[in-house]
């Protein structure tokens, strides 16, 4: 089955700067990779997410990676702030029959005023 | 108008009781999730629905057992419930089990076994 690992596990940054989460994933017939954010108490929700067609996907201060072959995808935060701290949670899911994405293990970001 | 509703929100229990959590979602989903969320904030999927019918069973110890009247209700129900069960658990729903569907969650039920 399909195996995400993501780094780095805690990430802190100082308000305005950027952050990177990164993560890889084992099969190779995997063909979305969502995004989740989950902040202090709250349920998890889709901020962005990227198909295995395209490279690279943008919204606002939020941006997202993908390198098939190397079987690695980023998230990508420019000009933090600190309503950006969470738990952010990367997940691959694969193209055809059911599938149930496989989620990293997360990443605290910490934002610094 | 919450699409995906659970309760309790809050659950404190002693250590051999049973207890459940229930599910609704309002999507038109053919799919349910439950997922458990420890205290290192792992999500970890439990079990899946689609259109009422069992499609995924995780390693989860048999006095979990999930229930789906409907597809649009999923329920939990734990039987002898242990210290280690303390935990969120998140029920989800998606469109379908296809790829690139997105996974709305509840608000979470705060289990803690004393």
């Amino acid at each position: 089955g399909e195996n995400v690992e993501q780094h780095p596990s805690t990430l802190s940054v100082q308000e305005g700067d950027s952050a990177v989460i990164k993560c890889t994933y084992s099969d190779s017939a995997s063909n979305y990779f969502p995004w989740y954010k989950q902040e202090l108490g709250k349920r998890p929700q889709l901020i962005i997410d990227i198909r295995s067609n395209v490279g690279e996907k943008k919204d606002q201060r939020i941006a997202v990676t993908l390198n098939k072959t190397a079987k690695h995808f980023s998230l990508h935060i420019t000009e933090t702030q600190p309503e950006d701290s969470a738990v952010y949670f990367c997940a691959a899911s694969r193209r055809g029959g059911s599938y149930i994405p496989t989620f990293g293990r997360g990443t605290s970001l910490i934002v610094h005023p | 108008d919450t699409a995906v509703s659970q309760t309790p929100k809050y659950l404190v229990t002693q250590m051999g009781n049973d207890k459940s959590i229930k599910c609704e979602q309002n999507l038109g989903h053919d799919t349910m999730y439950w997922y458990k969320q420890d205290s290192k904030k792992f999500l970890k999927i439990m079990f899946s629905y689609n259109n009422k019918e069992l499609i995924i069973n995780e390693t989860v110890p048999n006095r979990f057992s999930p229930k789906s009247p409907d597809k649009a209700h999923l329920n939990l129900h734990i039987n002898s419930l242990e210290l280690g069960d303390s935990a969120v658990y998140f029920c989800a729903s998606s469109l379908d089990v296809s790829s690139g569907n997105t996974i709305y969650f509840g608000e979470g039920s705060w289990l803690t076994v004393v």
